[in-house]
């Protein structure tokens, strides 16, 4: 059974520009979730999603977006790229539509130069 | 709100020790407590779930212990190896309504040394 599966692996970007990351997750789980990881923050909630539903989003600036598609694929956009938003981004999986055991991907790493 | 905190940040051992991480949670009302691993720059490997009906979790040479009324887990690693050097993060679901949306607790990194 394949994992959950984040891509790309790694970005470097610019400053301004905008950023798609995608997120597969594990087959059969309609539940996903995004979140930031930096040195300073630690891991911080971005959103999350249920059956192409966005249920519940964190403290973060409007340029951070996401979606779900009908396969239960998610991606996230980051627009207007500052340096700050240089960190690992990473994806949860989960089977059913809430408390049930997260599953996580290998993550993206974003770089903005 | 609920606030996750894990004590010690870092801890070095020898390999062969007996260990245990400690994570403690403000509010008890919770539906599960899992803890994972990550090793640098990769993603997060769930390791254990434990049900807030449980006491105790086993996994190979992991045993994950619950107590809510104290607000407290302890993850257990037996006969420590220096391939379990990675950072050990415990996590709760946000209490209220229905959500896989996770509470993070600050990590504890660990170094086995040969």
């Amino acid at each position: 059974k394949a994992g959950v599966t984040q891509t790309p692996r790694y970005l470097i970007k610019t400053r301004g520009q905008q950023v798609t990351l995608s997120c597969s997750p594990i087959s059969g789980h309609r539940s996903v979730s995004w979140y930031q990881q930096t040195p300073g923050q630690g891991l911080q909630f971005l959103f999350e999603y249920f059956s192409e539903t966005q249920r519940n989003k964190g403290n973060f600036p409007g340029r951070f977006s996401g979606r779900q598609f009908s396969n239960s694929r998610s991606e996230m956009n980051v627009s207007t790229l500052e340096l700050g938003d240089s960190a690992l981004y990473l994806c949860a999986s989960s089977s059913s539509e809430g408390y049930t055991e997260a599953f996580f991907g290998q993550g993206t790493r974003l770089t903005v130069v | 709100k609920q606030e996750v905190t894990q004590i010690p940040a870092a801890l070095s051992v020898p390999e062969g020790e007996n260990l245990v991480l400690n994570c403690s949670f403000t509010d008890s009302a919770i539906y599960n407590l899992q803890w994972f691993r990550q090793d640098p720059g990769k993603g997060l490997t769930s390791l254990l779930l434990i049900q807030s009906s449980q006491r105790e979790q086993t996994s190979g040479r992991l045993n994950a212990s619950l107590d809510k009324s104290s607000g407290r887990s302890t993850l257990y690693i037996a006969a420590s190896q220096p391939g379990d050097s990675a950072t050990y993060l415990c996590a709760v679901p946000f209490y209220g309504g229905a959500t896989n949306k996770l509470i993070f607790g600050t990590g504890t990194l660990l170094a086995v040394q040969p």
